[in-house]
């Protein structure tokens, strides 16, 4: 049964990195069927998509975040991370790590989810 | 980058309603859609993918249709585990994700 799970501060000051980690059991990471992402979601708001990772290393980074934002893989780990510099309240939010499938069997979708943790972003 | 409008933002609706929410795409999209359930707190479920595909263990009593630009979830029936919100998304430009801004299905 594959299980992601978040791992970081939930406390963050404005102006700093927000920094956490997904380790997925259960499940490879470096299985070259499946992309890594992270997802996160306002107090009260809808879902955006922060962005995705392949085994290999490859990104894709939301364009709205782009310039903040660095995902990473450590496949020896089993874990990928997400790093968000210069962070602001509007960063709030909870953050889930996910596992998205491109295949028959999701199309696209996000069938596995962390549970998620959320991030306070306050001095 | 392909924007995602769904609607409508909230629906009342009774147990044993049918219940239709639609979104629609910036531009087409082919089938390259999937749609969640969200329960407060909870991490969303994905339901359909590929449009219409059923997600194995979601009841029948969902469906999705559409292609192209513009799509449907339908729950033929509304059961009290259904009030959730209800969010689609984009997977033509995978591993690039657009969310719709989500419908809250509420107790009428």
């Amino acid at each position: 049964q594959l299980q992601l799970q978040e791992s970081g501060p939930g406390l963050v000051k404005p102006s700093e990195t927000l920094s956490l980690t997904c380790t997925v059991s259960g499940g490879s990471i470096s299985s070259s069927s499946y992309y890594w992402g992270w997802i996160r979601q306002p107090p009260g708001k809808g879902l955006e998509w922060i962005g995705s990772i392949y085994y290999s290393g490859s990104t894709y980074y939301n364009p709205s975040l782009k310039s903040r934002v660095t995902i990473s893989v450590d496949t020896s780990k089993n874990q990928f991370s997400l790093k968000l510099s210069s962070v602001t309240a509007a960063d709030t939010a909870v953050y889930y790590c996910a596992r998205l499938d491109p295949g028959i069997a999701a199309a696209g979708g996000v069938q596995h989810w962390g549970q998620g943790t959320l991030v306070t972003v306050s001095s | 980058d392909i924007q995602m409008t769904q609607s409508p933002s909230s629906v009342s609706a009774s147990v044993g309603d049918r219940v239709t929410i639609t979104c629609r795409a910036s531009q087409g999209i082919s089938s390259w859609l999937a749609w969640y359930q969200q329960k407060p707190g909870k991490a969303p479920k994905l339901l359909i993918y590929a449009a219409s595909s059923l997600q194995s263990g979601v009841p029948s009593r969902f469906s999705g249709s559409g292609s192209g630009t513009d799509f449907t979830l339908t729950i033929s029936s509304l059961q009290p585990e259904d009030f959730a919100t209800y969010y689609c998304q984009q997977a033509n430009s995978f591993p690039a994700l657009t969310f719709g801004g989500g419908t809250k299905v509420e107790i009428k």
